[in-house]
């Protein structure tokens, strides 16, 4: 079955520091991948998605993200985090290409920004 | 409107009883989805719409649980009996179509059953 795996729940960095969020899939082929945003109370916003080509792709608010096929990730990262950017951020993937495309979220990692 | 609208924000009611949960989609988009977000958890899929058309519903926990889009726009969750459990955000999204469009996400409601 397909699945998605954020290894960390919770991260802690400094403001101006770099920011690396982990996520691995499980899936045959290439997948569609996303990642998103999520401040309190509010929905996702979309960050950024990797369909196919190059596999460094640019997404919003500074962050990009880089799909390794070989290791089944797709890391997201930022050079220079700032306090705005304390968040829950997940990882999905699309499978069912052909039923509008339902999506599978891994289970979030909280990011926390010290001043 | 600009961007997914759904009805109520938050939504208190007892254990029993039957609620209705509302989502308005961005305007022209044909695919619509619902997702069930428990606390500290990703969103959960629960269903999926083309138009109105009722598409893919595995992800709907118990026959409690009941969805519909008659005119191909607005959607309604509707879930009766309503157990503790039932207790989490649920979150509207929808999209141009295929899977590779991205999903727009409405802010949720959030459900607590007492």
């Amino acid at each position: 079955a397909q699945s998605v795996t954020q290894p960390d729940i919770h991260i802690t960095v400094s403001e101006g520091a770099s920011l690396e969020l982990r996520c691995n899939y499980s899936y045959g082929a290439t997948p569609y991948l996303f990642w998103y945003v999520q401040s309190p109370g509010q929905g996702l916003q979309l960050l950024l998605k990797y369909f196919s080509g190059d596999t460094l792709v640019q997404g919003i608010k500074g962050f990009e993200a880089e799909f390794k096929r070989s290791q089944s990730s797709f890391n997201l990262r930022k050079p220079s985090v700032h306090w705005s950017d304390a968040a829950e951020y997940f990882c999905a993937v699309v499978t069912t290409y052909n039923q509008g495309g339902k999506l599978i979220f891994g289970q979030g990692t909280e990011l926390s920004v010290k001043p | 409107g600009a961007g997914v609208s759904q009805s109520p924000r938050y939504k208190v009611a007892k254990r029993g009883q039957d609620v209705a949960l509302r989502c308005d989609p961005i305007s022209g988009h044909v695919s619509l989805f619902w997702y069930q977000q428990a606390l500290g958890q990703g969103p959960e899929f629960l269903t999926y719409f083309q138009n109105e058309a009722q598409l893919d519903k595995s992800g709907l926990p118990s026959d409690r649980f009941f969805a519909e889009r008659p005119e191909g726009s607005v959607s309604t969750l509707k879930i009766q009996r309503t157990q503790q459990e039932d207790s989490a955000v649920y979150l509207c999204a929808s999209s141009r179509g295929q899977g590779n469009q991205p999903q727009h996400f409405g802010d949720g409601t959030r459900l607590s059953i007492l």
